[in-house]
């Protein structure tokens, strides 16, 4: 079974510009989450969304912005990138919502770098 | 609002030892504890997750326990390996059902 599988893995972006990140869950898992990793502030959760629903938001600005296909599929988008948002995004995937389905698996990440 | 700690930031012992990673939580209201791994520039692992009722959780050489009311759970690394050596972060589901992380502990085993 595959894992969860982020792409691109790497990107370089000024300062200004857009970026959208995705994220494949794995198979049969219907929620996926987003963090970012940074240095400083360590892991933070963004959002969450389940069977196409956000479900739940972090505290981040209205720049952060995802959404889910229909195949679960999830895209992570950030609008007028600043230089504070180089990070790692990583996104996890899950079953469900309760129990053991809420157990995180998570992807390679995304490093994201803006200059 | 939800805080979690790891101690100690940093951990470095010889192989083959016994360890304990900690981690301690300031509201009791949490729904399960997860710990994972996460290796230099990667991603991170799942390696236990222990629901709000449950005491402990073992997988291997692992063991997690977690005890609510004191807002406290370690994991346990039994006989450690140079392969071991990682961050180890501990994750709450809180009442809000966000997941909030520790800053992790840092882990060397020497060979």
């Amino acid at each position: 079974k595959a894992g969860v599988t982020q792409t691109p893995r790497y990107l370089i972006k000024t300062r200004g510009q857009q970026v959208t990140l995705s994220c494949s869950p794995i198979s049969g898992h219907r929620s996926v989450s987003w963090y970012q990793q940074t240095p400083g502030q360590g892991l933070q959760f963004l959002f969450e969304y389940f069977s196409e629903t956000q479900r739940n938001k972090g505290n981040f600005p209205g720049r952060f912005s995802g959404r889910q296909f229909s195949n679960s599929r999830s895209e992570m988008n950030v609008s007028t990138l600043e230089l504070g948002d180089s990070a790692l995004y990583l996104c996890a995937s899950s079953l469900g919502t309760s129990g053991n389905e809420n157990e995180q698996f998570f992807g390679p990440g995304t490093r994201l770098t803006v200059l | 609002k939800q805080e979690v700690t790891q101690i100690p930031a940093a951990l470095s012992v010889p192989e083959g030892e016994n360890l304990v990673l900690n981690c301690s939580f300031t509201d009791s209201a949490i729904y399960n504890l997860q710990w994972f791994r996460q290796d230099p520039g990667k991603g991170l692992t799942s390696l236990l997750l222990i629901q709000s009722s449950q005491r402990e959780q073992t997988s291997g050489r692992l063991n997690a326990s977690l005890d609510k009311s004191s807002g406290r759970s370690t994991l346990y690394i039994a006989a450690s390996q140079p392969g071991d050596s990682a961050t180890y972060l501990c994750a709450v589901r809180g009442s809000n059902y966000q997941l909030i992380w520790g800053a992790g502990t840092k882990l060397i085993i020497k060979p």
